[in-house]
């Protein structure tokens, strides 16, 4: 079974902070993908890494997947109320499985 | 379109008792799945299915029986409830699998076994 785990579980931050959120693995994944969840509801695609070292940028939201594609970090700068959530990453092995991390509750105070 | 829906919204049941939960899309995927979600552990995946007809384990699929007879239908069967399956439970759709593919979520089952 492959294992994703993602650290920090919890972080309360103040506004306008900077925040990193962690996905690691001891696994080889395809690709990997990171979501965001709001209480009472499924979560959201929020983006898709394929390629080793490849980073991506979703406004304040920055995404980047290890060269070895076995982890994976989620960098937002000047963090928002609005940013408030569970962020969840999610590894594909190619085999129509996706495993989730346990996911980072992120709390904005304004 | 509706997306992904399932019904119902939240279910108590006694243990030892049988129930459907239900998951439509109308997105034409090919792909559908199942995942719950307890505390600290994501989602987990119970079974999915690649197309009508096919259906496979995920890692968690001890005491829940699914079928795909149509492309846009879904269905969980739980046969005896245990108190370990209360749960939240999230039904997806995508494309054509899983590999990078965008998964849509479902509005989720709240399941409590007494």
């Amino acid at each position: 079974t492959q294992l994703l785990e993602q650290s920090p579980q919890f972080l309360s931050i103040q506004e306008g902070e900077n925040l990193t959120v962690y996905c690691n693995s001891s696994s080889v994944f395809s690709s990997l993908q990171w979501y965001r969840q709001e209480p009472g509801e499924g979560p959201v695609l929020l983006v898709t890494v394929v390629t080793g070292g490849e980073v991506k940028k979703l406004k304040r939201l920055t995404f980047q997947f290890g060269d070895a594609r076995k982890d994976s970090s989620l960098h937002i700068t000047a963090a928002q109320p609005g940013d408030t959530g569970l962020y969840l990453c999610a590894g594909d092995n190619a085999g129509n499985m996706l495993t989730f991390g346990g996911g980072t509750r992120l709390m904005v105070k304004p | 379109n509706a997306g992904v829906t399932q019904t119902p919204k939240f279910q108590v049941l006694k243990t030892g008792q049988s129930m459907t939960l239900q998951c439509a899309q109308d997105m034409n995927h090919e792909y559908m799945s199942w995942y719950r979600q307890d505390p600290g552990m994501g989602l987990r995946l119970i079974h999915y299915s690649v197309g009508a007809g096919i259906t496979d384990q995920g890692e968690v699929p001890n005491g829940y029986n699914v079928s795909r007879s149509t492309t846009e239908d879904f269905p969980l069967r739980l046969l005896s409830a245990a108190p370990s399956q209360t749960s939240v439970y999230f039904c997806a759709s995508s494309d054509t699998g899983t590999g990078g593919n965008e998964q849509f979520f479902g509005p989720g089952t709240r399941l409590t076994v007494l």
